[in-house]
């Protein structure tokens, strides 16, 4: 079973629906991160998370919301989703006290109509 | 301005030659991480470097504090190894936070049999 996983993996809406994409990780690393790829561009990132209690906005925070549930799960939701939304976000874990290496889910697809 | 750029953009390759792909970066670092995106969109961690150089089978990154700059080296090129490959660098403090990781654009790897 893969160790970062998000749900879903397609999800097409119409401007102005609400929308969660959600992550869940089973590494049991403390961090977790929202990002956003468009094409021809770098990743993004939305919000991180240290724990539970510990949430952070990324640069392109304006729009997004988020929820760390647990330890285990990060949500990021749009309230209010917009075409220029549509994009393909990932969620990464990663253990920074070991290791800055990050760890990504398969990745989700959304288009905004 | 874009802190981290990649060259090229594009690299078509025959199966068997020796890739290189170049990252410059414009800020001081505490470490740079080379990513592999797959034609399906996920991604996975190759390398994290602080100094020197290191080789994982056929995969060589080497890094030069001094001159902001770091490569990405295939030996022996296969078809399997056609991807986005992403550079990514971890500002020091102060210089954009500890916690953001800068990406590139990435550059998209082809490699013929």
């Amino acid at each position: 079973d893969a160790d970062v996983t998000q749900t879903p993996r397609n999800r097409i809406t119409k401007t102005g629906k609400r929308i969660m994409l959600e992550c869940s990780q089973t590494k049991g690393h403390d961090r977790m991160y929202w990002y956003r790829q468009d094409p021809g561009l770098g990743l993004q990132l939305i919000y991180y998370s240290f724990d539970v209690k510990d949430i952070n906005k990324g640069e392109i925070s304006d729009g997004y919301s988020v929820s760390r549930q647990a330890q285990a799960k990060f949500s990021l939701s749009l309230e209010s989703a917009i075409p220029n939304q549509t994009a393909l976000y990932f969620c990464a874990t990663s253990d920074r006290v070991f290791t800055d290496t990050q760890y990504f889910g398969p990745g989700t697809r959304l288009t905004v109509l | 301005k874009n802190e981290v750029e990649q060259s090229p953009q594009n690299l078509t390759a025959q199966e068997g030659e020796f890739i290189t792909i170049n990252c410059s970066y414009s800020v001081g670092i505490s470490a740079l991480h080379w990513l592999q995106q797959h034609p399906g969109g996920g991604i996975v961690s190759l390398f994290m470097l602080s100094s020197g150089k290191k080789k994982h089978g056929r995969l060589i990154a080497t890094i030069n504090i001094q001159e902001k700059h770091s490569s990405l080296h295939i030996t022996a090129s296969h078809p399997r190894d056609s991807a986005v490959y992403i550079c990514a660098v971890r500002p020091n403090p102060g210089q954009g936070g500890s916690e953001k990781l800068v990406f590139g654009k990435g550059t998209k790897l082809t490699v013929n049999p």
